[in-house]
């Protein structure tokens, strides 16, 4: 199946800082990214989706200026947590999907703890 | 938001048992896909199956649909040590494409 990769796998931060988390389709066009989240022993949350050139669209009670996304390229996305705060530690995973296929390819996911 | 309610919670079984879980959703999907999580991994992509679909096997698993009672299930058979992993539903709701929903996981462990 299509590979899609996550950097840094895993990053702990201070309070604060920013952190910004790539994904990356490393075979195949990914026309839309999706960014998901999930808290410990918990499922996975959408938190926003982005199409390639054109601003994300984000879920109910995600702020968009605290979790900014850009989808400059077919094959990356990036996700920055601004002024992280402990809160948003979590494990954040990214999927990528090809026009309107229905099965999408996900990241192996990125560990981020804010102390 | 969650759609999807996963039944058991968790599942502990024997090498070689059968485990089955079970899987419900509230709207109207194109499909159904089952996940499995190794812990702290990543999600690896086990089936889809598809509204117009009853049932699909791949390997040791089978996936039931059942659309009227908006609800799913899969079975591993001859279950293996390696199969110990979280296992997740998502849907695809018609109405938002792309947007799959997750269901709240059955974690599976199962002891050689």
């Amino acid at each position: 199946g299509a590979v899609v990769s996550q950097h840094p796998s895993r990053v702990i931060c201070k309070s604060g800082t920013s952190v910004k988390i790539e994904c990356r389709s490393l075979d195949f066009q990914a026309t839309t990214m999706f960014w998901y989240r999930q808290f410990p022993k918990q499922s996975l949350m959408l938190m926003a989706t982005s199409n390639e050139g054109s601003k994300a669209t984000y879920e109910q009670g995600v702020e968009k200026d605290k979790f900014l996304i850009n989808h400059a390229s077919l094959t990356l996305s990036t996700l920055t947590v601004t002024s992280a705060h402990p809160e948003d530690s979590s494990f954040y995973i990214c999927s990528a999907g090809q026009g309107r296929r229905e099965t999408q390819y996900f990241g192996p996911g990125t560990r981020l703890l804010v102390l | 938001s969650q759609q999807g309610e996963e039944d058991p919670q968790a599942l502990s079984i024997q090498e070689g048992e059968n485990a089955t879980m079970n899987c419900s959703y509230k709207t109207s999907i194109n499909n159904l896909q089952w996940y499995r999580q190794n812990s702290g991994r990543g999600l690896v992509h086990l089936i889809l199956i598809r509204s117009n679909e009853r049932e699909k096997h791949s390997g040791r698993l089978r996936v039931t649909l059942d659309t009227s009672k908006k609800s799913s299930s899969l079975l591993i058979t001859a279950s293996r040590a390696a199969d110990t992993a979280s296992y997740f539903c998502a849907t695809a709701p018609t109405d938002s494409w792309g947007k799959l929903q997750f269901g709240a996981g059955t974690q599976v462990v199962v002891t050689p």
